[in-house]
Formats: C-alpha cells, sequence, structure tokens
C-alpha cells in the first residue's frame, strides 16, 4: 500500500471548516482513499473513501487531486465532538494481496476549539 | 445499521490467566478482522478472517488465539500472555475482504495484563 503523510496536529474554530490534508505521492491507479477518525479510547470510526472522485456525505467531503497525490478531508462546520485523531489511509484493491489491510499512519490530531 | 459489539469492554488478567475476548456483528458481513492497538499508537492488524476461515495472521505469537466459530462472531483466546500485551484490541467487520468494502469497528476491549 502506498505510504501517505499528515501533519501531527492541527487546530480548527468551533463551526469552522476543518480542512484535513493527506499525501500519497507514490499512490497507484487502483488503490483507495479512506479516512477514519478515532475519538478518545473509542474504535475508529470511517468517515468517508473515494478513489478517483470527490466523494461527500452527511459526515464530510473529501477532495482527491487530479494526478491523486493528495487529499483533502473538510470538516464543514466542526464542533467540538469533532475533536479527534484522522487517519489518511490507502488500500490496495486487490484482495489477495494487501486489500484487507487497514494500515494506519500516525494520523492527525484535529483540536477543536471553543 | 453498521453495528460491532465487543464484550467485556474491560480486561485485567494475570500472565497464568486464560481469558477470551468476544466480537460479533449482525450485518452479514463476511470478513472479520482483530487489530491492537497500543497506547498513543495506530491500530495494527493481528488477524483478517474471510467466509469463516483464517485468511491473515500477521505473525502473531501463538498465546493469541482467534477463532471464527459462525458467520457473527469473531472470539480471540488469551493464554499466558505478557504485561506488554497490554493493549485496546478492535474488532472491525466488512462485507467482504474487498479494498472498496469499509472496514466498520467495534469500540474495543481494553486489555491489562499483570
Amino acid at each position: 500500500d502506498a505510504k501517505t503523510t499528515q501533519p501531527p496536529s492541527m487546530d480548527c474554530a468551533e463551526g469552522r471548516a476543518a480542512n484535513l490534508p493527506c499525501n500519497h505521492s507514490t499512490i497507484s491507479g487502483n488503490e483507495y482513499v479512506y479516512w477514519y477518525r478515532q475519538i478518545h479510547s473509542q474504535g475508529p470510526q470511517y468517515i468517508i473513501h473515494g478513489l478517483k472522485n470527490n466523494e461527500t456525505n452527511e459526515m464530510a467531503s473529501l477532495i482527491i487531486t487530479e494526478d491523486r497525490k493528495s487529499s483533502t478531508l473538510i470538516l464543514p462546520h466542526a464542533t467540538l465532538r469533532d475533536t479527534a485523531v484522522y487517519y489518511c489511509i490507502v488500500r490496495a484493491a486487490r484482495e489477495e494481496t494487501s486489500g484487507s489491510r487497514l494500515t494506519f499512519g500516525e494520523g492527525t490530531q484535529l483540536t477543536v476549539n471553543p | 445499521d453498521t453495528e460491532v459489539t465487543q464484550t467485556p469492554k474491560h480486561l485485567v488478567m494475570g500472565m497464568t490467566n486464560k481469558k477470551s475476548l468476544k466480537c460479533e456483528q449482525h450485518m452479514g458481513h463476511r470478513a472479520m478482522y482483530w487489530y491492537k492497538q497500543k497506547a498513543k499508537k495506530p491500530p495494527e492488524l493481528m488477524f483478517v478472517y474471510s467466509y469463516e476461515k483464517l485468511s491473515i495472521n500477521e505473525s502473531v505469537p501463538s498465546r493469541f488465539s482467534p477463532e471464527c466459530p459462525n458467520s457473527s462472531l469473531l472470539n480471540l483466546h488469551l493464554h499466558a500472555l505478557q504485561p506488554e500485551d497490554s493493549a485496546l484490541y478492535l474488532c472491525a467487520s466488512s462485507q467482504d475482504r474487498q479494498a472498496r468494502k469499509t472496514q466498520y469497528f467495534g469500540p474495543g476491549t481494553r486489555l491489562l495484563v499483570l
């Protein structure tokens, strides 16, 4: 799986958009970009994933650059409950190799301030 | 419903004890996973079951013994653990092992080995 690079920490004001970047410059054409978050001492929570196109759901938007070498997770109106570690993960599409794996990096600690 | 349940929530055991962790899902998922998460570190994959058969063992010591008695249930049997095995143990499930199928996590069992 391609390696990802995320800033170790970010701050955001409550009510503002939180934009979390992820670099995955070695991503290959069949690899998905997944985002999870983990609130302190809880299990990781799925947020969103994409392959090539931008995606939006009720939690967030995922913007993937045209060359797919980086992506940004956008939380449009951050709340205090969005304070968590956010993980950007690249997964190979081939089941028989590493498609099963979620290989977590160190993630970004997002702190939403009042 | 994307719920994965894990019991117990907390477990304290001695190095000579035998205990088991339980994970359950009723989403009809046919892939189930065990991850281990040490304090302040990201989760790391331990085992993958696909259609009740063990498909990936990430070189986990034999003192951890997984079992998948049916498609809804995943156990992790623990025996002769060491204090360094203290961690949060996370279970996850997905429809199957393909990368485009999202893994959903349970809340975890926090294990302390004395």
